[in-house]
């Protein structure tokens, strides 16, 4: 499979566990990012890197919330003290910087749900 | 910083006819992309078409057209002879073009299909 992966897929959690989140990249694209979406609506721009470097980082993301991406290659996304509120799912994205359509290609997502 | 309308949370239609899905925006960009993408029930999203506002010709995939009004910041989705695959969540989105390539979207239209 060529696509973007993302795991886990569902994680279930008691509240103020820390979770995090891979995301595998489709393997030549150098632009990644994550968004967050909640029931009923859409999705909500979280970060982007291109390469390794964090280009720019949503007020969303509070102090709780870390992503990298050491290599340029997979990226992680760690929240630290769940809670309720954090409860979405989390959208990896992938997509060339001289791709000049825009274009964008998801994973499935990674469900959390905080007990 | 653009924002997305979308003002029809639920819509229906039959199969083989065909339905319009409503979407404005509103950017001080001048140069930027459109998108429709369809995410269906607990799958990947999935780009459905897209329009670069500096082209004057609406965009057309197969059964999927846009009717692009860029004075009025408008962005309908045509979907002609309805199939029961269609049955998806719709969101529009919009990217500017250059460097900072986040997507912005809207809160989506879920469409319904009946036999």
């Amino acid at each position: 499979d060529t696509g973007v992966s993302q795991n886990p897929r569902h994680k279930i959690t008691k509240r103020g566990q820390n979770v995090t989140f891979r995301c595998d990249p489709i393997s030549e694209h150098n632009r990644l990012y994550w968004y967050r979406q909640t029931l009923g609506q859409g999705p909500e721009f979280l970060t982007y890197f291109q390469n390794e470097a964090q280009l720019e980082k949503s007020r969303l993301l509070s102090d709780r919330f870390s992503a990298e991406r050491p290599k340029g290659s997979f990226s992680t996304l760690e929240i630290q003290r769940t809670e309720q509120g954090d409860s979405a799912m989390y959208l990896c994205a992938s997509s060339l910087v001289s791709g000049m359509t825009g274009e964008l290609f998801f994973g499935e997502g990674s469900r959390l749900t905080v007990l | 910083a653009q924002t997305v309308t979308q003002s029809q949370p639920e819509m229906s239609v039959q199969e083989a006819e065909t339905v319009t899905l409503s979407c404005t925006y509103d950017t001080s960009e001048s140069d930027y992309y459109l998108f429709w993408y369809k995410q269906p029930p607990s799958r990947q999203m999935i780009l459905v078409i897209r329009q670069e506002a500096y082209k004057q010709q609406n965009a057309t995939e197969n059964r999927f057209s846009v009717n692009f009004q860029k004075a009025a910041k408008s962005f309908s989705l045509k979907i002609s002879d309805s199939q029961l695959g269609d049955a998806a969540m719709y969101f529009c989105a919009c990217r500017r073009t250059g460097t900072a390539s986040k997507l912005t979207f809207g809160t989506g239209t879920r469409l319904q299909v009946t036999l």
